[in-house]
């Protein structure tokens, strides 16, 4: 079973720049989460979608994060115009129903310039 | 108070030893609990899930769950230096909708 796919794996940027991360989740899964992790702390949650709909988006900085799931399969998470202090991991995870167990992606690391 | 407290460490415990971390959490709402394992650089994986009351055991992994307490630990029996890791406490409450809390992690370092 092909696990979570994640694209870029490492993106390199100017703060005000734009950015676009993309997510494929296992194949059935149809609960997709992005998190944030900045290094020493645990992930945050950023979003998290059942099958196509926002279940909790309660930390995402709307002001400039944005994140679809068109068609309840893969994601997208877009940061316009990127912070300093967006230089993290991001990771997305998958997992069959919301209380179950996440299979997380390889990430993409952020360096906001 | 943060939502999902985890003891930073790093925890050092000689190869063969038991390593035991520890987590709470404030919501009383919580239902669902996880340890991840995440080493240096990459993802979490799952180590175990617990959601009742009590002890779980997979081989040398024990998860304990105290709702009265709002306390779940994670034993490791015979450590080895390959446990040396981050491990993550993970805490879905369904207080508000189904969300995942993940806390700071502990650093265990397991000397050979």
């Amino acid at each position: 079973e092909a696990g979570v796919a994640q694209s870029p794996r490492y993106k390199i940027i100017e703060k005000r720049q734009s950015v676009a991360f993309w997510c494929n989740p296992i194949s059935g899964h149809a609960t997709l989460y992005w998190y944030q992790q900045i290094l020493g702390q645990g992930p945050k949650l950023l979003i998290q979608f059942q099958n196509n709909g926002v279940v909790d988006d309660s930390q995402l900085p709307k002001d400039r994060f944005s994140a679809e799931r068109l068609k309840g399969v893969d994601s997208t998470l877009k940061i316009q115009p990127a912070k300093l202090e967006d230089s993290a991991v991001y990771l997305c995870a998958s997992s069959t129903y919301r209380e179950e167990t996440q299979y997380f992606g390889p990430g993409t690391r952020l360096l906001v310039l | 108070q943060k939502e999902v407290e985890q003891n930073s460490g790093p925890l050092s415990v000689p190869e063969g030893a038991i390593a035991s971390l520890n987590c709470t959490y404030s919501d009383r709402g919580s239902q669902s609990f996880f340890w991840y394992r995440q080493y240096s650089g990459k993802s979490p994986e799952l180590i175990m899930f617990i959601y009742s009351n009590g002890d779980k055991e997979d081989g040398r992994f024990t998860a304990q769950l105290n709702k009265a307490s709002q306390y779940v630990s994670l034993l490791i029996r015979d450590s080895q230096p390959s446990d040396s890791a981050t491990y993550l406490c993970a805490v879905i409450s369904n207080t508000g909708g189904f969300k995942t809390i993940f806390g700071a992690g502990t650093r265990l370092f397991v000397k050979a």
